[in-house]
């Protein structure tokens, strides 16, 4: 089944511990993007990428890390988290091209405390 | 810069229709998306319309007007599990070309 898997579903932290939240797509998808969604706000792009060991910073990227070293995995990192970073968190990919859009993981519900 | 404007709420009776709006200020474009997201869900993709004009799917069809920078989402003969988020999403006009901003979504809630 082609799908966009993010682990955990779940997690709830404390303030300043190193978290990875862990995103793979099994699609062959060059792009691949992280979001947060918060009431009020709607979904903010994070950093997403274009293809293997490239990647750009979206709208808020502030306080996080990713990396692609592989095209199908695409790893959030919260180096230092904080109170403020507790969100829903949704990895996404896409093939690109016009028409495609993304196909968005089940999301994460991260809790920094 | 990028900003998309949708409604918040709406409210509607089963078996009617709806007009989702959505407005949007960008520089450059690129293509537009309708998302649907029920609560605590993923996002899952409706439709997509890149040219002025009207696309049908079903139930669900999207209207694009670039010249005035809106489109809207019309959903027929409404069930109650169309109770939903709507969002609208625009993409980035960039070499990646596949980002896309999202407005804040409109939440829909279908009655009986």
């Amino acid at each position: 089944e082609a799908q966009v898997t993010q682990n955990p579903r779940y997690l709830i932290t404390v303030t300043g511990k190193k978290l990875t939240v862990t995103c793979s797509q099994n699609m062959n998808h060059e792009y691949m993007s992280w979001y947060r969604q918060d009431p009020g706000l709607g979904l903010r792009q994070i950093y997403y990428s274009m293809n293997v060991e490239v990647t750009d910073k979206g709208d808020v990227p502030e306080g996080y890390k990713v990396s692609r070293k592989e095209k199908r995995n695409f790893p959030l990192i919260l180096e230092s988290p904080s109170p403020n970073q507790t969100s829903l968190y949704f990895c996404a990919s896409s093939r690109g091209g016009a028409g495609n859009g993304y196909t968005f993981g089940s999301g994460t519900r991260l809790t920094v405390v | 810069g990028q900003n998309i404007d949708q409604p918040t709420e709406m409210t509607a009776t089963e078996g009617a229709i709806v007009q989702i709006n959505c407005t949007y200020q960008t520089s450059g474009f690129n293509g537009l998306f309708w998302y649907q997201q029920h609560a605590g869900e993923a996002p899952t993709f409706l439709s997509y319309n890149v040219l002025d004009g009207l696309e049908e799917k079903g139930r669900f069809s999207s209207f694009l007007s670039r010249s005035k920078g809106y489109s809207y989402l019309l959903l027929k003969e409404l069930q109650m599990k169309d109770s939903a988020s709507y969002l609208c999403a625009v993409r980035r006009p960039n070499s990646g070309n596949t980002p896309l901003v999202f407005g804040k979504g409109t939440r829909l809630s279908v009655i009986a």
